[in-house]
């Protein structure tokens, strides 16, 4: 299994305040990826990385920003929560690493996000 | 944009029965995966399969990525096969590997 954690698995928060969701890697993929699953719709993507402090918007990113100072790390930040954030949230990690060709995509655990 | 469907959005099977998922894509994708989502929302990976034809186990996909669709096919099912199963049609760009995702089928193996 890729090793990928999120944190935290669940949480509970009101609306107006700031989240921070963290996705954690120790594969040393150079790409991470920030999905949400909602009923009806799959997952979509919010953000991406592709390096340090390089990253770009996905088809749902209002209302979410994120930052990558680490290879390892990706933080997905909602500024001020609303209800219609709440969901479950998906970190993937992907390659190539050196010398690989493929870009599979590889989730974490996520983590289930409520806004009351 | 780029679609995905898949069919059917939902499956009930006895168990050891065969079925066959399908997974229509737009001509921007150039990559496909195919993922399992088990009842404890856990997203495992089946296939990466841009084209052609893989198995594991009981499970095999091919891809026709001329023709824009791909196919699951899971043979013998077991309960444990329950759960959704999502295809995922990727765009390959410096910034990665930009996956949209089907709604998924919902399938039920029951014994």
């Amino acid at each position: 299994d890729a090793g990928i954690t999120q944190s935290p698995r669940h949480k509970v928060t009101e609306t107006g305040t700031p989240v921070t969701l963290r996705c954690h890697q120790t594969e040393n993929h150079r790409y991470m990826y920030w999905y949400r699953q909602d009923p009806g719709h799959g997952l979509r993507l919010i953000h991406y990385s592709y390096g340090v402090k390089d990253t770009d918007k996905g088809e749902v990113s209002d209302g979410y920003s994120v930052s990558r100072s680490k290879t390892e790390d990706f933080l997905l930040t909602l500024e001020s929560a609303t209800s219609s954030q709440t969901s479950v949230y998906f970190c993937a990690i992907s390659g190539p690493l050196a010398g690989g060709k493929t870009y599979e995509q590889y989730f974490g655990p996520g983590t289930r996000l409520t806004v009351t | 944009g780029i679609q995905v469907e898949q069919s059917p959005p939902d499956l009930i099977l006895q168990e050891g029965a065969n079925s066959t998922l399908r997974c229509n894509f737009s001509d921007s994708v150039n990559n496909l995966q195919w993922f399992h989502q088990n009842p404890w929302g856990q997203l495992i990976n089946l296939f990466y399969i841009p084209s052609g034809t893989k198995q594991n186990g009981r499970l095999s996909a091919t891809t026709v990525a001329t023709e824009r669709y791909s196919l699951l096919y899971i043979s013998s099912s077991q309960t444990t096969d329950s759960g959704v199963y999502f295809c995922a049609g990727g765009i390959l760009t410096g910034g990665g590997n930009k996956l949209t995702f089907g709604t998924g089928t919902q399938l039920k193996v029951e014994l």
